[in-house]
């Protein structure tokens, strides 16, 4: 079945310490995106790829890292430099750059001990 | 910038209908989503509507556009338990390749 795959399911970071959320698609989908989900609010825009080597940031970008290796995979780093990053994380795709019917993962909750 | 807004949660029976109501301010938008999330899951899209429509259905769901208010509706027909999760409302704003702007998620609790 095709679809996104997210892991790990929950995440704990320890201060000072990176971590990274992995995104993998086997849609053949070319553009991929990492948001953010704090309990009432909406979703926000972290990071987003419209192909292979190429990325842009988002609106809250700041403390996070990505790469785009491989049209499948789009890895999210989450720096020291993220002060608040409790959260839940979602990866998702669409088709091409400019199709906003977007696929998701099931998302990866991230905690700071 | 742009801002879309929702109420936060909503109550309904089995079996009732329910409305939930999105408000957007961004006049360019040329497509606007209602997408589904279930507990501890990623959304799933639901249905969307071009900005020259003011009504689509499709099977259980009815979306309504005001574009001159601004305001978009899902109305979800014999709501059932299933249909219990959050409802995201999203415009794509400048049309900025896939720069959607999401609401704060209404919050569907269907009673028996």
């Amino acid at each position: 079945d095709g679809g996104i795959t997210q892991s790990p399911k929950y995440l704990f970071r320890k201060e000072g310490q990176n971590v990274t959320l992995s995104c993998e698609q086997n849609l053949n989908h070319d553009a991929m995106y990492w948001y953010r989900q704090d309990p009432g609010q909406g979703l926000r825009l972290i990071y987003y790829s419209q192909i292979v080597n190429d990325f842009q940031k988002g609106d809250i970008a700041e403390g996070y890292s990505v790469s785009r290796e491989k049209k499948e995979s789009f890895p999210l780093t989450v720096t020291s430099a993220q002060k608040n990053p409790t959260a839940f994380y979602l990866c998702a795709s669409s088709i091409s750059r400019g199709d906003e019917k977007l696929f998701f993962g099931s998302g990866t909750q991230l905690s700071v001990l | 910038g742009e801002d879309v807004e929702q109420s936060l949660f909503l109550s309904v029976r089995e079996g009732d209908s329910s409305v939930i109501n999105c408000t957007y301010t961004d006049s360019s938008s040329t497509y606007l989503y209602w997408y589904k999330q279930e507990p501890g899951a990623g959304l799933q899209l639901l249905t969307y509507i071009f900005s020259n429509m003011d009504m689509k259905q499709d099977q259980r769901l009815t979306v309504l556009l005001n574009k001159k208010d601004k305001h978009l509706s899902l109305r979800i027909a014999d709501t059932q338990t299933g249909d219990s999760a959050i409802y995201f409302c999203a415009e794509n704003g400048t049309g900025t390749a896939s720069k959607l702007t999401f609401g704060t998620g209404t919050r569907l609790q269907v009673t028996l």
